[in-house]
């Protein structure tokens, strides 16, 4: 695709289960970045993958929340016993070298 | 990290010049002023960017003060699609383990 690639586009879970959201980023894009967008308020950075380094996971507010990049294309955010606190829109980037970001459209998580 | 300060909100008329400012006192020398905005239910989209000289592309331009603290985004003829959330970042020259980072923004309001 021409894009960076989000799915699903909406997931609405109920309190406590868990939910799994994927981004396919840009063939050749290096680095690949998770935020989170709560209504109405700016991007907050949760995780970094950049090429076979260790992902930076310093943005990632509780051990509920993890990721994985697997073959340094497609990365899966995954939150577990999931809280209303949750409920945001969850955003994908990916970079190559020494340019812009390219984001997707986001998943809009409502957790009920 | 150097930051970047922006007004909430501004408004416009259709048609007329908008410009969105951007201070950055604490710039570096070798920092890049990058521009993105977020239209409603989309993931953010890169305008422009520049260093030091004034730069035009096909979306807006870009001033940039002589000493480099502050930038102005130019929407030259604003329309109702302009309407978004203007981020103002600033990005290294080497981007190896650069993590974007957003503020709030500028929310512009276009008026028919």
């Amino acid at each position: 695709g021409a894009g960076v690639s989000q799915s699903p586009s909406n997931k609405v879970t109920e309190k406590g289960k868990d939910v799994e959201l994927r981004c396919d980023p840009i063939s050749g894009h290096t680095a690949l970045y998770w935020y989170r967008q709560s209504l109405g308020q700016g991007l907050e950075f949760l995780i970094y993958f950049q090429g076979n380094s260790a992902p930076d996971k310093s943005g990632l507010p509780s051990d509920r929340f993890s990721a994985e990049r697997t073959g340094g294309s497609v990365s899966t955010l995954t939150i577990q016993r999931t809280q209303q606190e949750d409920s945001a829109v969850y955003l994908c980037a990916s970079r190559p070298p020494n340019t812009e970001a390219f984001f997707g459209q986001g998943t809009r998580l409502t957790v009920v | 990290d150097a930051k970047t300060t922006q007004p909430n909100s501004m408004e416009s008329n259709e048609e007329e010049p908008v410009h969105l400012p951007c201070n950055h006192s604490t710039i570096s020398g070798t920092d890049y002023i990058h521009w993105y905005r977020q239209l409603p239910s989309q993931g953010p989209e890169y305008v422009i960017h520049g260093l030091t000289s004034n730069v035009n592309n096909r979306m807006a331009s870009l001033a940039i003060a002589e000493d480099r603290k502050s930038s102005t985004l130019i929407l030259h003829r604003a329309t109702l699609r302009d309407a978004a959330v203007y981020y103002c970042i600033l990005s290294p020259l080497h981007m190896g383990s650069y993590i974007p980072t957003f503020g709030r923004g500028t929310s512009l309001i276009v008026h028919p």
